[in-house]
């Protein structure tokens, strides 16, 4: 079945050092990826999403391409601030209705 | 703005009663979807409804039931609390298959 695989971290950068959290996946077929973010206390926001090979999924700052030859959906962004401190999950979205989230990857941001 | 609502940030019950948790969305979407989060193991569905009065098992559905009687609401049964069943609770709904979920702030459920 589908999978998704990501580092549980906590992955700690300074102020703005360059992030890198690791996506991979398993999937039949073409499925469309995802980047949640989940902000201590709050529930999962989208934060971007591609939905072919090659796409490039962008939001306040992160990226993230989908990459079909790797089955990869990093995340990237050139500059962290505190304020991104949270969790992300990568998702793939496969066959009807059915969507698989990885572990989800802490990131701590320190001054 | 739009929301999903959940009923409660935190509850506590104790083993062996029934236990109700209620999500409400405003957006007027299809699909709803009841997750639960624990460390180490990510999301992992247990219901999902994508139209009223339809229900489909996710992942682990045992011990729990469903219920859409409006397509705004969708509630989540525990038949019989187990302190297995302590978790995080994440109500999520999208407007149709393809887009992305908005998701309410989530029920930490401690069952003693």
């Amino acid at each position: 079945g589908d999978s998704v695989t990501q580092m549980e971290g906590p992955v700690t950068l300074s102020e703005e050092a360059f992030l890198t959290i690791n996506c991979t996946y398993t999937a039949t077929g073409y499925p469309s990826l995802f980047w949640y973010v989940q902000y201590p206390g709050e529930g999962l926001q989208l934060l971007l999403k591609a939905t072919k090979a090659d796409d490039k999924g962008s939001n306040k700052g992160f990226e993230a391409t989908y990459r079909k030859e790797t089955t990869s959906f990093h995340l990237e962004k050139g500059s962290v601030q505190v304020s991104d401190s949270a969790v992300y999950f990568c998702a793939l979205k496969g066959g009807y209705q059915k969507v698989t989230f990885g572990i989800g990857t802490k990131l701590q941001v320190i001054p | 703005d739009v929301k999903v609502t959940q009923s409660s940030r935190y509850l506590v019950k104790r083993t062996g009663e029934k236990v109700f948790l209620e999500c409400v969305q405003d957006m007027d979407h299809e699909n709803m979807f009841w997750y639960r989060q624990d460390p180490g193991l990510g999301l992992r569905l247990i219901y999902f409804s994508y139209d009223v009065k339809m229900k489909e098992k996710g992942d682990i559905p045992e011990g729990y039931s469903v219920s859409r009687e409006k397509k705004e609401r969708f509630s989540l049964i525990l038949e019989s609390a187990s302190t297995n069943q302590t978790s995080m609770y994440l109500c999520a709904s999208r407007v149709q298959d393809g887009y992305g979920y908005t998701f309410g702030s989530g029920t930490r459920l401690t069952v003693v």
